[in-house]
């Protein structure tokens, strides 16, 4: 199973949007609603911030929106704010009932 | 307060063998799916295998097939991953995950690191 096709860096300012895609096939991101999105800081574990391509868990600011379309998912922060810069990482469920992650892509606030 | 806390990890050479061990606490070990995710420090994830709420059925990724075994103990709260054979390449720090509805990992360990080396 190849890891989900991620953007290696992504940047932007603060207050603005920016958008990371995550790039699969329909084995996977576009066969089924089951993606999540997390979010790492340095020697941290990931944090769950999307899950079933759009759904927010307790406590994720409003700010994180996932999006789906055919075998791309999309992670959008909003109103982008210093604490963002992290690494984001997406997965998704796969049709031989395994798990597979995206390479990461690296937030950088400007 | 949930807590995933693993060990068993360590150095071991090559073509040797290490059981890792997580204890879960603070919710109903048995209700759901458990996962190990790794990733060797500063690289991505990696998903490795996982084990159905029962025990009774897994999955692996291709890299370990053959190799790592997943098991669970529901009455002791505890996932295992039993490795053997390991390469230089299954170096990584290795995360116990929860898995909730969705196939979504909102709980996750700190981490044992495994360093396979002569």
């Amino acid at each position: 199973q190849s890891a989900l096709t991620q953007p290696a860096s992504v940047s932007g300012s603060p207050g603005q949007s920016i958008t990371i895609s995550c790039t699969g096939t329909n084995s996977d991101v576009g066969g089924y609603n089951y993606v999540s999105w997390y979010q790492q800081n340095p020697g941290k574990a990931p944090r769950l911030i999307i899950s079933e391509v759009n759904n927010r868990p307790s406590g994720v600011s409003i700010r994180f929106s996932g999006s789906k379309s055919d075998n791309t998912a999309s992670l959008t922060i909003s109103g982008l704010q210093a604490e963002d810069e992290a690494d984001y990482y997406c997965s998704s469920y796969t049709r031989s009932g395994t798990l597979v992650f995206g390479g990461g892509t690296r937030l950088t606030v400007l | 307060e949930v807590q995933l806390v693993e060990s068993g990890g360590g150095l071991v050479q090559p073509g040797g063998s290490l059981r890792l061990s997580c204890e879960v606490s603070g919710l109903i070990f048995s209700r759901n799916w458990m996962h190990w995710v790794r990733q060797v420090p500063g690289k991505g994830l990696v998903w490795v295998s996982c084990i159905s709420s029962d025990g009774t059925a897994s999955h692996y990724a291709e890299s370990v097939k053959g190799r790592f075994t997943i098991s669970r103990d529901n009455a002791r709260n505890t996932l295992y991953l039993q490795m053997n054979s390991l390469r230089d390449e299954d170096t990584a720090l290795y995360y116990c995950v929860k898995e909730t509805f969705g196939f979504a990992f909102p709980y996750w360990g700190q981490g044992a690191m495994v360093s396979v080396s002569s």
